[in-house]
């Protein structure tokens, strides 16, 4: 089973939905991730959370909204998703070492 | 702002090390190096990581110059399965509790390994 486990898969959705994108983690970290990936321009961070009570906005979190229910689950909405919201996020959690550890993706289109 | 840069793409003979350099000029004391890759869509997967020494695991080392402005990552025998974006990214650790680190991911190298 893999430690970081992202549902769902892939979605395709409609303008102005509400979608929400859940993230749940067995390694017990407490630190935890939503990055988003767009072709040629790497991994941009839109929340983080360092634990359970704590929310931080990343460099691209207009039009995103987290929720941290428990250390090992941490959820992200788009509440009115748009065209330009297609991409591919991905989860994360890191240890004491900073080591991060990632999800396999979510493909998400919005149509 | 970016704190590394990378060249964006290299080429590299199968069963060959691929070296690949890192520029860091701006690294602050208390931050490590880190190096993760991403194989095609897949979510990054953690290399290795190091602070002045040099280190070794069972995927790659990794060199750090003495004034720690440069590393560079080396994957001694390169296979298909190498080909990746691999990044470089500097932070600080966790337990230095420097407040809000966290990972920022740039670009990257694109490797490919060339049969």
């Amino acid at each position: 089973d893999a430690d970081v486990t992202q549902t769902p898969r892939n979605r395709i959705t409609k303008t102005g939905k509400r979608i929400m994108l859940e993230c749940s983690q067995t390694k017990g970290h407490d630190r935890m991730y939503w990055y988003r990936q767009d072709p040629g321009l790497g991994l941009r961070l839109i929340y983080y959370s360092f634990d359970v009570k704590d929310i931080n906005k990343g460099e691209i979190s207009d039009g995103y909204s987290v929720s941290r229910q428990a250390q090992a689950k941490f959820s992200l909405s788009l509440e009115s998703a748009i065209p330009n919201q297609t991409a591919l996020y991905f989860c994360a959690t890191s240890d004491y070492n900073d080591r991060a550890f990632f999800g396999q993706g979510t493909r998400l289109t919005v149509v | 702002d970016a704190k590394t840069t990378q060249p964006p793409s290299m080429d590299c003979a199968e069963g060959r090390a691929a070296n690949l350099p890192c520029n860091h000029s701006t690294i602050s004391g208390n931050e490590y190096v880190y190096w993760y890759r991403q194989i095609h869509s897949q979510g990054p997967q953690y290399i290795i990581h190091g602070l002045k020494n040099n280190e070794t695991n069972e995927m790659a080392s990794l060199i750090i110059t003495e004034d720690r402005k440069s590393s560079t990552l080396i994957l001694p025998h390169a296979t298909l399965r190498d080909t990746a974006v691999y990044y470089c990214i500097v932070s600080p650790l966790i337990i230095s509790n420097f407040g809000n680190e966290k990972l920022t991911f740039g670009t990257g190298t694109r490797l490919t390994i060339i049969p």
